[in-house]
Order: structure tokens, then sequence, then C-alpha cells
């Protein structure tokens, strides 16, 4: 149980285009959602945290409006990267949690982003 | 702000080896400790965690006991597989308030045959 799923796995976009990446929840509601960026060799670093129903809270120095963050439903998320550049190539990760039942984060398998 | 270093990998051993990954943090209050392990392909998976001063996390043979005199965390496996490489992140969570994961820069592990 606890399955998080993301997609695409990979994807390649042209500078200047917005690419959506799909977070979900196969087996449990997730009340709340994260989502993460990592680069080569360094740690997950939170972008931002979503609840069910209610606007996205960002961390310090993530653009909000470069990095949209929807939260429609009790099993999906989704980040659009909009007006994509190079430097936002990335491996981006969502989590998600059931916090009427533990507190516990479930992860995705991360989506490889690259902008040319 | 919280944070959390772990020692630098990559780490390589051979099988049956004793495996030490050491983590130490840096946190207001009281915070829980955990340990994650990502395996090729897939995303990360918790390992084992602690929750107050003292406690012992342990799952497939991996430990580790929260130190609050020494703020640490270290992972430690007596005895290592082939099927536990893959990259190990420490990391701690508030379980007040939004309860956000502070991690690790993460431990790339080998183990050779």
């Amino acid at each position: 149980g606890a399955v998080v799923s993301q997609h695409p796995s990979w994807v390649i976009c042209k500078s200047g285009t917005s690419v959506k990446i799909e977070c979900r929840s196969l087996d449990f509601q997730a009340t709340t959602m994260f989502w993460y960026r990592q680069f080569p060799k360094q740690s997950l670093m939170l972008m931002a945290t979503s609840n069910e129903g209610s606007k996205a809270t960002y961390e310090q120095g993530v653009e909000k409006d470069k990095f949209l963050i929807n939260h429609a439903s009790l099993t999906l998320s989704t980040l659009t990267v909009t007006s994509a550049h190079p430097e936002d190539s990335s491996f981006y990760i969502c989590s998600a949690r059931d916090g009427l039942v533990s507190y516990e984060q479930y992860f995705g398998p991360g989506t490889r982003l690259t902008v040319t | 702000g919280d944070s959390v270093t772990q020692m630098e990998g990559p780490v390589t051993l051979s099988e049956e080896a004793f495996l030490t990954i050491n983590c130490t943090y840096t946190a207001t209050g009281y915070p829980s400790l955990f340990w994650y392990v990502q395996y090729p392909g897939e995303g990360l998976q918790l390992l084992l965690k602690a929750t107050k001063a003292d406690d012992k996390g342990s799952n497939k043979g991996f430990e580790a006991t929260y130190r609050k005199e020494t703020t640490s965390f270290h992972l430690e496996k007596g005895s290592v597989q082939v099927s536990d490489s893959a990259v190990y992140f420490c990391a701690l969570s508030d379980l007040e308030g939004a309860q956000k994961l502070v991690f690790g820069q993460g431990t790339r592990l080998t183990i050779n045959p």
C-alpha cells in the first residue's frame, strides 16, 4: 500500500514552454502533498507544501508564479513549471501524506526535467 | 534553521562488511529523525525512524539510535548485502505544524560481491 506515482518520469522541453508534472496517491487520500527539487549529488530541497483545496505554501526563494501547484483532489497534485529555462532542469519529486492517519510521507519516483 | 549533515559518499564496501553512515543534525526543539533509502529507479522509502532521544529505529538489519547529546543518528548494519546498494538519506522533521522534512545530502552506497 501507500503508493505514489508521478507522470511523466522524464520530459524534455524547449526553453519558454510550460511543463506539467502530475503526482498521484494511488491507494490512499493525500491530505497533504509536498514538492521537492533535487540537484545532482545534492539533497532534496522542499519547494512547497499543498493541502487539498487550498493554496500551496511555498518555501523561501521559490517563485510561486513560476512553479504553479494545484492540489484539486485528495489523490492528485500537479506542478507546472511555467516559461521553463535551462536552469529549471532538475529532478522533481513529490510526496504525499494522509495526515489523518500518520505523519509518514510516501514518495513518488520522481520526474527528470530537461529544458533545452 | 534546521539542517542535516551526512558523511559524503560514495561509499563502496564488500559484501558482509560492517556499514556506518554518519548523520548529525541541528534543530530547535525536539525533532523526529529518519533514514530514507532510494533504490535505483524508485522513490524514497522510509527505512527507519526514531521520535525521541535514546530511541533506536531498526528495519531490515539496519539500526540507528537517536543521540541527543551528540545530535547524531548514525546508520549501521552489521553485514551488508549487494541488495543494499542504494542512496541513503538522513532527515529530520518537527512533528508540529507542517511537519516538513529536512534532508541531508544523501550517501550513495555500493556493495560489491
